[in-house]
């Protein structure tokens, strides 16, 4: 099993849908969690992090399940501009802080 | 502030020649360094990891080496190169400690061809 692993995607929707990506993590030990965005061809950056009690930031929300060692990221009227491959990150709970990347999640915002 | 810097951007390099990937880091000290690779339509894997000046721990085995001759200073070498190690090489930071709340910074990454 995967230790992290993502909805393969690719997601296309249109301007102003919502959107949904999960994400299910193997190893019960691990403490942190991260939603990276990586547009094409460029480097992974932070999006946001997932706190146990659910965040939002602005248009995003990240919701973490540590019973079904599950997380979400929910993107809310979506923009031509959030088109990028969304990155699950989870660190390798028995290993300090070493993070451990899905595959990616694509998403395609059409007008 | 903090900035990663990785060269080059890009290389075409031939089945057999030697690799070298720089990375530094500035406007910090003792930083958590991290090489990843992302092979074409996959995801990131990670390569090495160093937390202090020649203190390197490799992930999987490979063709590839690295060193951290430098507190902030990473290099990803290679003696003889695969068509295999085409990919997407990024470089990361982390501070130690801080990597749980904040994750990674990436570097712009260099895009190996093995021809």
């Amino acid at each position: 099993r995967k230790e992290v692993e993502q909805d393969p995607g690719p997601f296309n929707v249109p301007e102003g849908a919502t959107v949904a990506f999960n994400c299910t993590y193997s190893n019960s030990a691990s403490q942190s969690f991260f939603w990276y965005r990586q547009d094409c061809r460029k480097e992974p950056k932070l999006l946001m992090s997932v706190y146990s009690s659910g965040n939002e930031d602005g248009r995003f929300t990240a919701q973490l399940n540590r019973a079904s060692q599950y997380i979400s990221l929910l993107i809310r009227d979506s923009k031509l501009s959030d088109s990028a491959t969304y990155l699950c990150v989870v660190n390798r709970g028995n290993q300090g802080g070493k993070l451990i990347f899905g595959q990616g999640t694509e998403l395609s915002v059409k007008p | 502030s903090q900035t990663i810097h990785q060269w080059p951007a890009t290389l075409v390099q031939p089945v057999g020649s030697p690799l070298s990937l720089e990375c530094t880091v500035e406007g910090t000290s003792n930083p958590n360094l991290y090489w990843y690779r992302q092979a074409a339509g996959r995801g990131l894997q990670l390569l090495f990891y160093s937390v202090g000046i020649g203190q390197i721990s490799s992930e999987v085995p490979q063709n590839l080496s690295a060193s951290r001759p430098q507190d902030r200073q990473f290099i990803l070498s290679s003696k003889k190169l695969l068509l295999s190690d085409s990919g997407f090489y990024l470089c990361a930071w982390s501070v130690i400690g801080d990597e749980i709340i904040y994750g990674y910074t990436f570097g712009s990454g260099t895009r190996l061809t093995v021809v």
